[in-house]
């Protein structure tokens, strides 16, 4: 039973265009929500964070939305960059644990010159 | 600093073989844990630690051991390797204040079972 749903495998956008990459939890438990990048053979890195208290979190590029009625979180990055082509990983954990994360399976975003 | 190291970077075992990932972290961080990564999968926690001396399983224990003797180290011990623990293994380190969240992963390390 998949706790953390990232149902698009795939997202291609163009340089400068908005990328948003969606997830879905069922768990009301969780209350603390992450998103990940990584690039092939190697570790994940940490994006951006947000709280369940929080219904946006802004940083740089990158704003992380939260709705916690419809257990939805979505990731905006803009302007896209062909360097942002990665895999994202959507996470989530109760209690602020951030040792202790279930991962969605991933969107692989691309980028396009 | 270096991070989150992780040794070997990559490793083939044969059925029944036991072998210990290790990993190591100078940040002084004092919760870390093991994930393992199959293709087409999200990661997935195996154990975990909140300090040393204290560890406690994940989703995914079964075949695996840990130990933290000190606040820099925490290697997860396969015991009998099975084709089912080909995957990519994944330590991280990991630090939070409430106000700040902070938490690195090392580079992996590639483990086939043949």
């Amino acid at each position: 039973d998949q706790q953390v749903k990232q149902n698009s495998p795939s997202l291609s956008v163009q340089e400068g265009r908005i990328s948003i990459l969606n997830c879905d939890y069922t768990n009301s438990m969780f209350d603390y929500f992450l998103w990940y990048k990584k690039y092939p053979a190697e570790g994940p890195t940490f994006l951006i964070s947000i709280s369940s208290i929080k219904d946006k979190n802004e940083d740089g590029r990158f704003t992380v939305f939260l709705n916690k009625s419809a257990k939805h979180l979505s990731l905006h990055i803009v302007p896209s960059q062909p360097g942002d082509s990665a895999v994202y990983f959507c996470a989530a954990t109760s209690g602020g644990s951030n040792y202790k994360l279930t991962f969605g399976k991933g969107t692989l975003l691309t980028v396009n010159p | 600093n270096a991070g989150v190291t992780q040794t070997p970077k990559f490793q083939v075992l044969k059925t029944g073989q036991s072998m210990t990932l290790q990993c190591a972290q100078d940040m002084n961080h004092e919760y870390m844990s093991w994930y393992r990564q199959d293709p087409g999968m999200g990661l997935r926690l195996i154990h975990y630690s909140v300090g040393a001396g204290i560890t406690d399983q994940g989703e995914v224990p079964n075949g695996y051991n840990v130990s933290r003797s000190t606040t820099e180290d925490f290697p997860l011990r396969l015991l009998s390797a099975a084709p089912s623990q080909t995957s990519v293994y994944f330590c991280a380190s990991s630090y939070w204040t409430g106000g700040k969240n902070e938490q690195f992963f090392g580079p992996g390390t590639r483990l086939t079972v043949l």
